[in-house]
C-alpha cells in the first residue's frame, strides 16, 4: 500500500523557471492539501481539495496554481519560481469529514 | 498571538524517562486535535487522533486535549531511542464544507532520548 506519493523527491530551480509538484494518492481519500515547511515557521496550509474539480486557497497560495482532475492526484505548480520558494514541500489526505491526514515524503526545493 | 504555540525545544531526556509536550491554541473553534511524529528529512507521521475533549492512550503514547485551558498534552512513557525526532501537533475545526483537513500546526518539538 504505497499512501501519498510524492514526486520528484529532490529539486533545484533557477529564478524564474515553472515546475510541477506531483503527488498522488491510493486510499482513494476525497480530501486533499499541499503545505510547506519553513525552518522556524512550522507547517502552513498553500491549497487544499475536498473533491475532484474543486480547490481552494489556503494560508499562503501566492505563487502556486493548483488543479484536480482525478481523485487520486494532486499537482502543486510554481509558475515562476522565486527564492522566497525554497522549502519543503508535502502533500497530504485524508477522508472527507475527518481531520485524520496522511504525509507524502516530501519534496526539496530549492530555488536559486 | 498564533494560534497553535508549542516550545519548540530541543528537549533531551534519558532513555526510559516519561516525557511531556504541550500545545496551546487560542482558537475555541477546534475539535479536531493530532500528533504527529516526524524523523529528520522524513514526512509527517500520524500518532494520535483526538475528537473533542478526553484522553486517549496507544501504547506507550498518550494524548490529553482540556478544551477548557485551550491545552494539549502528549505523554511518552519508557522513552527510547527510536522516539528521537521531531512532535508535531495539529489541530482544526469542524466544518460541514469539508475542510476540517485543513490543519494549523505547532512549530514541533525536536526530541531527543539518550541510550
Amino acid at each position: 500500500n504505497a499512501g501519498v506519493t510524492q514526486t520528484p523527491k529532490f529539486q533545484v530551480l533557477k529564478t524564474g523557471q515553472s515546475m510541477t509538484l506531483q503527488c498522488a494518492q491510493d486510499m482513494n481519500h476525497e480530501y486533499m492539501s499541499w503545505y510547506r515547511q519553513d525552518p522556524g515557521m512550522g507547517l502552513r496550509l498553500i491549497h487544499y481539495s475536498v473533491g475532484a474539480g474543486i480547490t481552494d486557497q489556503g494560508e499562503v497560495p501566492n505563487g502556486y496554481n493548483v488543479s484536480r482532475s482525478t481523485t487520486e492526484d494532486f499537482p502543486l505548480r510554481l509558475l515562476s519560481a522565486a527564492p522566497s520558494q525554497t522549502s519543503v514541500y508535502f502533500c497530504a489526505s485524508s477522508y472527507l469529514g475527518t481531520a485524520q491526514a496522511f504525509f507524502g515524503q516530501g519534496t526539496r526545493l530549492t530555488v536559486v | 498571538q498564533k494560534e497553535v504555540e508549542q516550545d519548540p525545544g530541543p528537549l533531551s531526556v534519558p532513555e526510559g524517562a516519561i516525557v511531556s509536550l504541550n500545545c496551546t491554541y487560542s482558537n475555541s473553534a477546534f475539535q479536531y486535535f493530532m500528533w504527529y511524529r516526524q524523523y529528520s528529512r522524513k514526512g509527517p507521521e500520524l500518532l494520535m487522533y483526538t475528537y473533542s475533549s478526553g484522553n486517549k492512550e496507544d501504547g506507550r503514547f498518550t494524548a490529553q486535549v482540556d478544551k477548557s485551558s485551550k491545552y494539549i498534552s502528549l505523554f511518552i512513557r519508557d522513552s527510547q531511542p527510536s522516539d528521537s525526532a521531531t512532535y508535531l501537533c495539529a489541530m482544526s475545526a469542524r466544518n460541514y464544507g469539508g475542510s476540517q483537513g485543513n490543519l494549523i500546526f505547532g512549530k514541533g518539538t525536536k526530541l531527543s532520548v539518550k541510550p
